[in-house]
């Protein structure tokens, strides 16, 4: 591995169900991050984590749940999907507080 | 309320020259990212300011007036490729990225 990757890419998911986006990254950053991204919204940060251990929560975390038992796995938790949780969601990691580097995306659809 | 402002589209010719703006207004700040995010792709850096003044990366170069909260992104010569949309992020007091909803730029032949 080499970067941040997620998966899966895409996913159709029925309302009401349990889903988890999975990312992990290999260059040993402190700090991870977990967006959405809407047409004409921009990214907007859902939950992050400074260092293993910790997460705190971000401009809109409602819905979602975060863990971070190790330095390189932080996934994303819905725990009972809705249709406007329907988004493309964007996992990054920086080396606290620089520049994030972003993994290449789950397209997540609830109908 | 922090917010970050940039035009939502704008056109420019192959072998030219665009300026794209983004004007914020935040709590803090630790500097100003620019990222370019082709279509369905992530999101990948392209520049950071922290002091006034311009960086010059190649192609692209990158303004800061932090009085006047204000930054631009130049592309020079542009190329078909640069067809994307261009995101301006503030680091405010608390270390967060506070992210504009970006410009998406149309090159045209």
């Amino acid at each position: 591995i080499a970067g941040i990757t997620q998966a899966p890419t895409s996913q159709i998911l029925a309302a009401g169900r349990r889903m988890t986006l999975r990312c992990t990254q290999d260059m040993r950053h402190n700090a991870m991050y977990w967006y959405r991204q809407d047409l004409g919204l921009g990214l907007r940060l859902i939950h992050y984590s400074n260092t293993a251990g910790t997460t705190g929560k971000g401009e809109v975390p409602d819905g979602y749940s975060v863990s971070r038992a190790n330095t390189d796995d932080f996934p994303l938790t819905l725990a009972s999907a809705v249709p406007s949780q329907t988004s493309v969601y964007f996992c990054a990691s920086s080396a606290e507080p620089n520049t994030q580097y972003f993994g290449p995306g789950t397209r997540l659809t609830v109908l | 309320g922090q917010n970050i402002d940039q035009p939502t589209e704008m056109t420019a010719t192959e072998g030219a020259i665009v300026q794209i703006n983004c004007t914020y207004q935040t709590s803090g700040f630790n500097g100003l990212f620019w990222y370019q995010q082709h279509a369905g792709e992530a999101p990948t850096f392209l520049s950071y300011n922290v002091l006034d003044g311009l960086e010059e990366k190649g192609r692209f170069s990158s303004f800061l007036s932090r009085s006047k909260g204000y930054s631009y992104l130049l592309l020079k010569e542009l190329q078909m490729k640069d067809s994307a949309s261009y995101l301006c992020a503030v680091t405010d007091s608390n270390y967060q990225l506070i992210w504009g909803a970006g410009t998406k730029l149309i090159i045209k032949p």
